[in-house]
């Protein structure tokens, strides 16, 4: 059965990091495109980072040079390493899986984690 | 960078159909995903590439995409549709992937 389960959540303070991991069962992370997506309390959706399945990365504007989107192979396992956070990170991160091939669609979705940054 | 914009909000009655629109700057050249998200829940998707549908989404969802617009179509809606919408789209240029602001859609 394919699943994503995020962990790594919880409060920290404003300019401190974080690690988040999603575990992933029911297919091989390396061979799927996969992203990290946020929701902010109240609002929208909006993509934060993705790892191709040929290792190459990207990151929204909001989020470059402070976080950094890896995979574990070994543990089939999906991260995102967050520092210098603020306090407009607050949200629940999502970690997704796309489609099957060149896909350019959030196939699969965890139930997500809340990353809370505040004083 | 690129912008979708759908509307805050759409109502229908139970039965109708219910159109949820997304626009964007020619967006009918690229593939539109549209994901249903009910509160408290993650999204799910319910149309990819303009118009597919995943295993198990009924055939009440529809989506088209020419133009400046895409359009989800819901027909016979249900009271269980009520939720948020999200159109998606990948803007190849900049290699990031976009999300409209989301329209919540009310069964009357």
């Amino acid at each position: 059965e394919l699943q994503l389960v995020e962990t790594g959540g919880g409060l920290i303070q404003p300019g401190g990091s974080l690690r988040l991991s999603c575990a992933v069962s029911g297919f091989t992370v390396s061979s799927h495109y996969m992203s990290w997506v946020r929701q902010a309390p109240g609002k929208g959706l909006e993509w934060v980072s993705i790892i191709y399945s040929g290792g190459n990365t990207y990151y929204a504007d909001s989020v470059k040079a402070r976080f950094t989107i890896s995979r574990d192979n070994s543990k089939n396992t999906l991260n995102l390493q967050m520092n210098s956070l603020r306090a407009e990170d607050t949200a629940v991160y999502y970690c997704t899986s796309h489609g099957v091939g060149v896909s350019r669609y959030f196939h699969h979705w965890g139930l997500g984690t809340l990353v809370t940054v505040s004083a | 960078s690129y912008v979708l914009t759908q509307p805050p909000s759409v109502s229908v009655a139970p039965g109708k159909t219910a159109r949820v629109t997304c626009g964007g700057n020619n967006i009918g050249d690229v593939s539109v995903h549209w994901y249903q998200q009910k509160p408290g829940q993650a999204p799910v998707l319910v149309v990819y590439d303009d118009t597919d549908r995943p295993s198990g989404i009924p055939e009440r969802f529809s989506g088209s995409n020419s133009g400046n617009t895409a359009t989800l179509t819901i027909s016979r809606v249900e009271a269980g549709d009520e939720a948020d919408y999200y159109c998606q789209v990948w803007h190849s240029s900049s290699d990031h992937w976009v999300f409209g602001g989301g329209t919540k859609l009310t069964v009357l």
